[in-house]
């Protein structure tokens, strides 16, 4: 059973790096075809894709927010981390990992619970 | 940047059957996702490839995608289908991207 688990600080002040883990069970990332995404979600707005992960440590970002991102991964501890610089309170949602594997094609499979962010002074 | 664009709002009695689109360029040629979220809970995928069910999801839920709409069929809707859905593709050039959501209202 694959489960994903979101961790961090639920609140962050401005301009500070904001730092996420995923842990994750029941897959491995260093298998060949999974990938790990993250995924935010404003209150009330429109999920938004941040930055993907893949098994052989290709890596993709938004291009709206490339320059503030970084993905990594530790396999051995079957996580994966994001940064975020320069947080902003636009920055303010609910942060998601999801899985994606080859079973449904490249669509994100698993989702994590989600973990609440507030960017606040 | 590519963009997907889907209705604000969909309604539908109960017991009939509710479209919700999702427009993109040349989005027929894209492989399109779909998934559910209720109040206060992640998404979970119910279509993926256009058209196809994941496990447990009813055969209530249905896709088609072609020229540039994509649309998400729930036949026999039930009041347990109350929830946002938003399409999701992925694209070479902008990486992935998610529509606008739509909120399905079962009456």
């Amino acid at each position: 059973q694959v489960t994903l688990k979101e961790s961090g600080p639920a609140l962050v002040k401005p301009t500070q790096t904001l730092t996420l883990t995923c842990t994750f069970s029941g897959f491995s990332l260093s298998t060949s075809g999974m990938r790990a995404s993250w995924i935010r979600q404003p209150p009330g707005k429109a999920l938004e894709w941040l930055a993907r992960i893949d098994w052989d440590d290709d890596k993709f970002y938004s291009t709206s927010l490339k320059t503030r991102l970084t993905i990594s991964k530790d396999t051995s501890k079957n996580q994966v981390v994001l940064t975020m610089t320069n947080m902003d309170p636009v920055d303010t949602a609910t942060y998601y990992c999801a899985q994606t594997s080859n079973i449904h094609g490249d669509a994100f499979d698993i989702w994590g619970q989600g973990t609440m962010v507030t960017v606040s002074s | 940047s590519y963009e997907l664009t889907q209705p604000l709002s969909v309604s539908v009695a109960l017991g009939q059957t509710a479209r919700i689109t999702c427009g993109g360029n040349n989005i027929g040629s894209k492989n399109v996702h779909w998934y559910q979220q209720k109040p206060g809970q992640a998404p979970v995928l119910v279509i993926y490839r256009d058209s196809n069910r994941p496990s447990g999801i009813p055969e209530r839920f249905s896709g088609s995608n072609s020229g540039n709409t994509a649309t998400l069929t729930i036949s026999r809707a039930q009041a347990g289908d109350e929830a946002d859905y938003y399409c999701q593709v992925w694209d070479s050039s902008t990486g992935e991207v998610f529509g606008g959501g739509t909120k399905l209202t079962v009456l």
